[in-house]
């Protein structure tokens, strides 16, 4: 079955300063998700990626994935305390029905020190 | 404006309990999914629902039960409350099967004491 896996599990960084988070796959990825999380909140879908070499940018936050579909980023430009809370990436998956579900990464936390 | 609601954000229940935990999306969405999420496991997906009345099983059932007798509606159940069912459950909706977005309700935090 395919994990996903992100990388670091936390962050706290100086506000102005530039950060990135990983999301790592076991296996090829049809469809990359990222979300970000306030804390003791639902979601709220960032972006999605499906092409290889994909990148896409929403206001300081830009997201790519690498051309073999495995790993993906978010970078994250002179970040501010708004950006704080936990990014989830999820990966479609297509079953045999056509209907497809997407399994989530554990999150990386981040905190910005005003 | 998107919406999708549930029914509680905090909840404490005692072992043994049945315990109903209800999501209404105002979307018109076909499919519904809830989740748990606990720290380090990131999110697991309980039960899904592609329509009224359909259900399927996601990666953690066990324990759990659902309905969704009215589109709007998805409802969780768990059928006998124990302690390591204590988590924050999320319940998504989308439009239908192969859409991107899922749009997420605010989250219920269960204990289970």
């Amino acid at each position: 079955s395919q994990e996903l896996e992100q990388s670091p599990q936390s962050l706290i960084v100086q506000e102005g300063k530039n950060l990135t988070i990983n999301c790592t796959s076991s296996k090829t990825l049809y469809g990359l998700y990222w979300y970000k999380q306030k804390y003791g909140e639902g979601l709220i879908f960032l972006m999605m990626l499906q092409k290889g070499g994909e990148e896409k940018s929403h206001e300081k936050i830009t997201a790519k994935l690498d051309e073999k579909k495995q790993q993906s980023s978010l970078h994250i430009t002179a970040s501010q305390p708004s950006h704080a809370g936990i990014y989830l990436c999820g990966a479609a998956q297509f079953r045999k029905t056509s209907y497809d579900k997407v399994i989530f990464g554990p999150g990386t936390s981040l905190s910005v020190i005003p | 404006d998107v919406k999708v609601t549930q029914s509680s954000r905090y909840l404490v229940k005692r072992t043994g309990e049945k315990v109903f935990l209800e999501c209404v999306q105002d979307m018109d969405h076909e499919n519904m999914f809830w989740y748990r999420q606990d720290p380090g496991l990131g999110l697991r997906l309980i039960y899904f629902s592609y329509d009224v009345k359909m259900k399927e099983k996601g990666d953690i059932p066990e324990g759990y039960s659902v309905s969704r007798e009215k589109k709007e509606r998805f409802s969780l159940i768990l059928e006998s409350a124990s302690t390591n069912q204590t988590s924050m459950y999320l319940c998504a909706s989308r439009r239908r099967a192969g859409t991107v977005e899922q749009y997420f309700g605010p989250g219920t935090r269960l204990t289970v004491t």
